[in-house]
């Protein structure tokens, strides 16, 4: 089956360190991404990640995946203000791996950034 | 490049009436999804339009249906609108290849009284 979770809230302090945790089922998963949602808006791709690989670094942000746990992480370095969010992450099986290429999202985590 | 576009933005109606909802894709993408976002309940997958042709559907009832045009955009229909019906339907359309990245529209936030 395909289920993504993840926690509900994060509070941090503005210039610390964010991490979104993230586990996901489907070991078949060939993407996983992260989407940003800001207040009224639409989801925006943040980052995705190929499941070969562990590591990906994009200026602020790091994601980390471990395969065997089926965990994704995001990890903002030097959370602004600006940060502020709901943070989904996202599985998806490829057409080539025969996937139903239904993206499945989790819940999504609240960033709260205080000054 | 215009990016995902949605209508209306808002929307008012009242139990047992009857709702449509459109969704414009990027220019060139061929597929598009329909997601419910209702408060603390993340996106729930709706439906899966792909070259005119229904591909998926989530777990909804009959009442949500939709259709792809030849021109890919789409539409959301719900009938016998229920209060619960009240949420964010988002868009998103996608290329079919690569990464398989969705791309998003900002909306129509459904309110039903």
């Amino acid at each position: 089956g395909e289920d993504v979770e993840q926690s509900l809230f994060l509070s941090v302090r503005e210039g610390d360190s964010s991490v979104i945790n993230c586990t996901y089922t489907d070991s078949s998963s060939t993407y996983l991404y992260w989407y940003k949602q800001e207040p009224g808006a639409g989801l925006q791709l943040l980052t995705y990640i190929f499941s070969n690989m562990d590591m990906k670094q994009d200026q602020r942000l790091t994601v980390l995946l471990n395969k065997k746990d089926k965990h994704l992480s995001l990890r903002i370095a030097d959370t602004q203000t600006g940060d502020s969010a709901i943070y989904f992450c996202a599985e998806i099986q490829s057409r080539s791996s025969g996937g139903s290429y239904i993206p499945t999202f989790g819940r999504g985590t609240s960033l709260i950034v205080h000054p | 490049e215009a990016g995902v576009t949605q209508s209306p933005t808002h929307l008012i109606k009242t139990r047992g009436q009857q709702a449509t909802l459109r969704c414009s894709p990027i220019s060139g993408h061929t597929s598009v999804y329909w997601y419910q976002q209702a408060l603390g309940l993340g996106l729930q997958f709706l439906l899966w339009y792909d070259e005119g042709e229904e591909r998926n559907r989530g777990n909804f009832p009959p009442r949500f249906s939709g259709r792809q045009f030849p021109n890919y955009s789409s539409e959301l229909n719900v009938n016998a609108l229920e209060l619960e019906d009240s949420a964010l339907y988002l868009c998103a359309s996608s290329s079919g290849t690569g990464t398989g990245e969705l791309f998003f529209g900002e909306g129509s936030r459904l309110t039903v009284l």
